[in-house]
């Protein structure tokens, strides 16, 4: 199965807005509301942002935002913060058998 | 406090096999779907194999399909992957993930901090 396409890295500077790319298919990100993001900080466990598009998990800021358009999805973080800086992942459920396929990651740099 | 605790990790020689567990506490384990999730050094996050609440869906990556096993005994509240036919490629850290609800389908809200599997001669 094709890893989803993410942009390898993003920067911004403190209090500005960057987005996220996540493109796959029909299969998957086009198909279904099952997008989901996780943030991964450095030698940690990744942690889960936004699911089913553009739900945010209790304890995670609204400053993180997620959205979908065909078979693009995105995250959006507003007013950047220098702890925003990570690896950040998208995933989606897909029709094939092997049921989840992830995105090969943006590093996001706050400059 | 809901946790996932992986083991079994360690160094293998290529062609060999070697079982990861990972012990869950906290949550009422047989209502969720479990999956596993690995990542190479340096490298990003890769889908391995899920499975459903009651073992009747299981699915795997096509990296792994034929030479790993993922189960579940919900009675000890644990969730395995049985990895034959390891190859070099296979070195990742392993993570074992709890669904956010119920089914396949859904995010992954808890992770553990996963264990190290390297495959060398």
């Amino acid at each position: 199965q094709s890893a989803l396409t993410q942009p390898a890295s993003v920067s911004g500077s403190p209090g500005q807005s960057i987005t996220i790319s996540c493109t796959g298919t029909s299969s998957d990100v086009g198909g279904y509301n099952y997008v989901s993001w996780y943030q991964q900080h450095p030698g940690k466990a990744p942690k889960l942002m936004i699911y089913d598009v553009s739900n945010r998990p209790s304890g995670v800021s609204n400053r993180f935002s997620g959205s979908k358009s065909g078979n693009t999805a995105s995250l959006t973080i507003s007013g950047l913060q220098a702890e925003d800086e990570a690896d950040y992942y998208c995933s989606s459920y897909t029709s094939s058998s092997t049921q989840v396929v992830f995105g090969g990651g943006t590093k996001l740099t706050v400059l | 406090e809901v946790q996932l605790v992986e083991s079994g990790g360690g160094l293998v020689q290529p062609g060999r096999s070697l079982r990861l567990s990972c012990a869950a506490s906290g949550f009422t384990f047989d209502d969720y779907a479990m999956h596993w999730v690995r990542q190479a050094p340096g490298k990003g996050l890769e889908w391995v194999s899920g499975i459903s609440w009651n073992s009747g869906s299981i699915g795997y990556a096509d990296s792994v399909k034929g030479r790993f096993t993922i189960s579940r005994d919900n009675a000890k509240n644990s969730l395995y992957l049985q990895m034959n036919s390891l190859r070099a490629e296979d070195t990742a850290l392993y993570y074992c993930a709890k669904v956010l609800a119920g089914d396949l389908s859904s995010a992954f809200d808890i992770w553990g901090q996963g264990t190290m599997v390297t495959v060398s001669s």
